[in-house]
């Protein structure tokens, strides 16, 4: 196992800009979910993708958009930043088995000045 | 909605065996309890997970109530290497279907040398 990859770790944007993370899952496993934490906090779900498409979405407005490839890679757009998106991103992908568990990387840091 | 609620605190001396709960009164038939931990800097970890039956791993043991509305995660032998914040959530038995997976705000665990 190759583990759950992100890059970048850190990056500092500017409020209305736009910015893409980015995610590399094990091998093999096809639902890859994003989320959003912030200082202090737990996770919260942003959306998750089964075989390229989204299949469930927590409650984030559509400027959060992402895309899954192929190759058990996938990606997190935010567009039109705001001060409120500085925060770790973190993916986790899940294996087909039955109730697989939850494979999440290190994040990305993401401030917005 | 959270869905199950977690102490925002506890310390244990090294060495010693912790017991961490979780309230999920709210519980379906079809949800498995996680839990994942989370070391400074880091993605979450996934410790073990289960449906009804009491379950046993390298790192933990997890005991789930009769009514599976609360559940505890066992560490027999805490080392100072297990303070992290302490995660329990519901998954639904399918990862695929528009499931919002939801992490409260933990339980910080410290450890005392």
């Amino acid at each position: 196992e190759t583990g759950v990859t992100q890059s970048p770790t850190h990056l500092i944007k500017t409020r209305g800009q736009q910015v893409t993370l980015r995610c590399s899952s094990q091998s093999g496993h096809n639902t890859v979910s994003w989320y959003q934490q912030a200082l202090g906090q737990g996770p919260q779900f942003i959306f998750q993708y089964y075989r390229e498409e989204e299949n469930g979405r927590g409650n984030f407005p559509p400027r959060f958009s992402g895309l899954q490839f192929p190759n058990y890679s996938s990606e997190l757009n935010v567009n039109a930043l705001e001060l409120d998106d500085s925060a770790l991103y973190l993916c986790a992908s899940t294996g087909p088995e039955y109730n697989s568990p939850l494979h999440f990387g290190n994040g990305t840091r993401l401030t917005v000045t | 909605d959270a869905k199950t609620t977690q102490p925002n605190s506890m310390e244990s001396n090294e060495e010693e065996p912790v017991h961490l709960p979780c309230n999920h009164s709210t519980i379906s038939g079809t949800d498995y309890i996680h839990w994942y931990r989370q070391l400074p800097s880091q993605g979450p970890e996934y410790v073990i997970h289960g449906l009804t039956s009491n379950v046993n791993n390298r790192m933990a043991s997890l005991a789930i109530a009769e009514d599976r509305k609360s559940s505890t995660l066992i560490l027999h032998r805490a080392t100072l290497r297990d303070a992290a914040v302490y995660y329990c959530i519901r998954i639904r038995e399918s990862n695929f279907g528009n499931e919002k997976l939801t992490f409260g705000t933990g339980t910080r665990l410290t450890i005392i040398p």
